[in-house]
């Protein structure tokens, strides 16, 4: 059963560009999430979502920033006109809902670098 | 709302010596309470988790956390420590009743020689 598959693992953007980056859940898990890394910052978190729904985007920043997880396909986490401080480590997580306990699974994160 | 508060940003302890890594949490109902460990330049991995039972849990490669509701808390414990153990270490709380997981900012491990 394969894990969580982020993609790519690292993205170089010149400011300006967009970044797009992808997540495919685990196999049976219905439920993502997005976080960002920033450096003695923690993890924050950004949206969660289930199959063609945004369900808590509270973490999101208002503007360039954009997620979907289409009813076929992975979860893609977007990020218009990249500055430099987008970057960071993203991770994206799933889990099946709450008869898991609501435990999440990370994967292995995309790094973002902005130049 | 909840939130995390992870007191020490770093913990520096000699090999073989005992560690503890606080944890408090905030919260106006039950919990779900969780560490995960992160390797450099890797994802976030379960350590272990209370959902509900016995206060006391444990994973398989030594730690332990003990579920205080009295004084809010989920240290996470280890009674010697190894070089392997070095990696940052997150506490994280969940309401039941949602989906979303609150992270604290992370204690990270410093294994000394």
């Amino acid at each position: 059963n394969a894990g969580v598959m982020q993609n790519p693992r690292h993205l170089v953007r010149r400011r300006g560009q967009e970044a797009r980056l992808r997540c495919s859940p685990m196999k049976g898990h219905s439920h993502v999430y997005w976080y960002r890394q920033l450096p003695e910052e923690g993890l924050k978190f950004m949206v969660y979502l289930q199959k063609e729904n945004i369900i808590d985007e509270s973490g999101m920043p208002k503007e360039r920033f954009s997620a979907e997880f289409p009813k076929e396909g992975p979860s893609i986490l977007r990020i218009q006109q990249v500055v430099r401080g987008d970057s960071a480590a993203y991770f994206c997580a799933s889990s099946p809902g709450r008869s898991s306990g609501n435990t999440i699974y990370f994967g292995e994160g995309s790094w973002l670098t902005v130049v | 709302a909840q939130s995390v508060t992870q007191l020490d940003s770093q913990v520096p302890v000699f090999e073989e010596a005992p560690v503890e890594l606080r944890c408090n949490y905030s919260s106006s109902v039950s919990v779900y309470l969780f560490w995960y460990v992160q390797y450099p330049n890797q994802g976030l991995q379960l350590l272990l988790k209370y959902l509900s039972g016995s206060t006391l849990v444990e994973s398989i490669n030594g730690f332990e956390a003990e579920f205080n509701k009295s004084q809010t808390s989920f240290h996470l414990r280890k009674p010697s420590v190894h070089i392997s153990d070095t990696a940052e270490y997150f506490c994280a709380v969940s309401d039941p009743r949602q989906d979303k997981i609150i992270f604290g900012k992370g204690t990270r491990l410093h294994i000394l020689p």
